[in-house]
């Protein structure tokens, strides 16, 4: 069974400080590993898959299967960062489908 | 945006009855799915299309049904709704190219809530 974990509900971090969201996995296959994100009103949208390796608005992650591990990052946090985050779990062969995590909200204080 | 509405995207009901929460798609996607999102879980999977008349179960499709008669349309419905069943749904839509999973892309989501 796949299955997502995202330990901290919310994350409290203040402007200009490093921010960290965590994601572990468990599947047993070969995983592919997404971030999603919510912003106020806004519509969930895909903020980076862990294939294409490249930084979404300073964000980063990366596959640690060793660890099964995603984790999000930023060095320098910014107020619009603040937001639902939910990290996603595909499986290759698994019909296009994603699990998701329960999400984790990062606000982002001045 | 992509091309997705959702309606209606508020809806107070009673429970009992049944409701049909509608998503629409204007980009030819094949792939069409319904999640419902709730505190401390995340989103959950209900069902999913993998074509016309093509659907398959997800997560947590107990109390829940589907229908796809045509590539743009995909409806949820809830033949007897519950208090349980009070949520935030999203409808979301995905082309597949063979391969590993592709990006999903969401409607605004529907706001049900059974009294």
């Amino acid at each position: 069974a796949q299955r997502v974990t995202q330990p901290e509900k919310l994350l409290s971090v203040f402007k200009g400080a490093p921010v960290e969201l965590k994601c572990n996995y468990s599947y047993s296959g070969s995983p592919e590993l997404f971030w999603y994100v919510q912003y106020s009103r806004q519509r969930l949208q895909l903020l980076l898959r862990h294939i294409s390796r490249e930084s979404i608005k300073g964000f980063t992650a990366d596959l640690n299967k060793g660890e099964t591990s995603f984790h999000l990052k930023k060095p320098f946090a910014q107020e619009e960062d603040s937001a639902m985050y939910y990290c996603a779990l595909g499986a290759a062969g698994g019909g296009n489908k994603l699990t998701f995590g329960t999400g984790t909200q990062l606000k982002v204080e001045l | 945006d992509a091309g997705i509405t959702q309606s209606p995207r508020h809806k107070v009901t009673e429970t009992g009855t049944p409701v049909t929460l509608r998503c629409h798609q204007t980009e030819n996607h094949r792939y069409m799915y319904w999640y419902r999102q709730d505190p401390g879980h995340g989103l959950r999977l209900i069902h999913y299309s993998y074509g016309v008349k093509d659907t398959d179960k997800g997560e947590v499709s107990d109390g829940y049904s589907v229908s796809r008669s045509k590539t743009e349309d995909f409806l949820l419905t809830l033949e007897s709704a519950t208090s349980s069943q009070t949520s935030v749904y999203f409808c979301a839509i995905s082309e597949w190219a063979g391969g590993g999973t592709d990006t999903q892309y969401f409607g605004p989501g529907t706001r049900l809530t059974v009294l």
